[in-house]
């Protein structure tokens, strides 16, 4: 079955230590999308990438970093510099332009800091 | 800059009853607008989306929309509720479409919905 998968479901980090959740689609999409949400505030972009070795910031993207060497993985990694990493993310994916494009997204992660 | 508002934090409805979950809009032109679905810790599901064309929009689940123009409003609606359908609800809207730079789509805050037996 084609679809989205994120790992680890739950994660836990200490203060002052980088991390870096998984996400990986077989769905052939070229376009991939890092959200976060926060209880109330919806979903907030972190990071969107719309072919391999590009990407784009979103609206909190201080204190996160991405990379997209191959069409089917979108790994987000955060950073010490992110002084409020408790969240859960959600990673998804399109074809194309989200203006348009339905996205399709994984099951998330949800990381907690000690 | 264009975004979406969904009036109502949490909503409880009996099951078997009817069901309507509000979103309005503020964009120029005529939107593309879309709603996902999210259960409790899991990732959102499309239920519907909207381009063009008949205003009245069918989803998966029996869900369905009425997109209104002279309200800006683009409302959820379910006839009988069931109790998996409990869960949290968001509306969302593409920024205004330029070409460049359009690669986001705004979401509302969401609608948790609760269903009592």
């Amino acid at each position: 079955d084609g679809g989205i998968t994120q790992s680890p479901k739950y994660l836990f980090r200490k203060e002052g230590q980088n991390v870096t959740l998984s996400c990986e689609q077989n769905l052939n999409h070229d376009a991939m999308y890092w959200y976060r949400q926060d209880p109330g505030q919806g979903l907030r972009l972190i990071y969107y990438s719309q072919i391999v070795n590009d990407f784009q910031k979103g609206d909190i993207a201080e204190g996160y970093s991405v990379s997209r060497e191959k069409k089917e993985s979108f790994p987000l990694t955060v950073t010490s510099a992110q002084k409020n990493p408790t969240a859960f993310y959600l990673c998804a994916s399109s074809i194309g332009r989200p203006s348009t494009d339905t996205q399709y997204f994984g099951p998330g992660t949800r990381l907690t800091v000690l | 800059a264009q975004s979406v508002t969904q009036p109502d934090i949490h909503i409880t409805v009996s099951e078997g009853a009817s069901l309507e979950l509000r979103c309005n809009y503020s964009y120029g032109a005529t939107p593309y607008l879309f709603w996902y679905v999210q259960s409790p810790g899991q990732g959102l599901q499309l239920l519907l989306k909207y381009f063009s064309g008949d205003t009245l929009v069918q989803g998966i689940k029996g869900f369905e929309a009425e997109f209104k123009r002279s309200q800006s409003s683009f409302n959820l609606r379910k006839p009988s509720v069931h109790w998996s359908d409990a869960a949290e609800y968001f509306c969302a809207v593409p920024p205004a479409y330029s070409g460049a730079g359009s690669y986001q789509l705004t979401f509302g805050k969401g609608t948790k919905l609760s269903v009592i037996p």
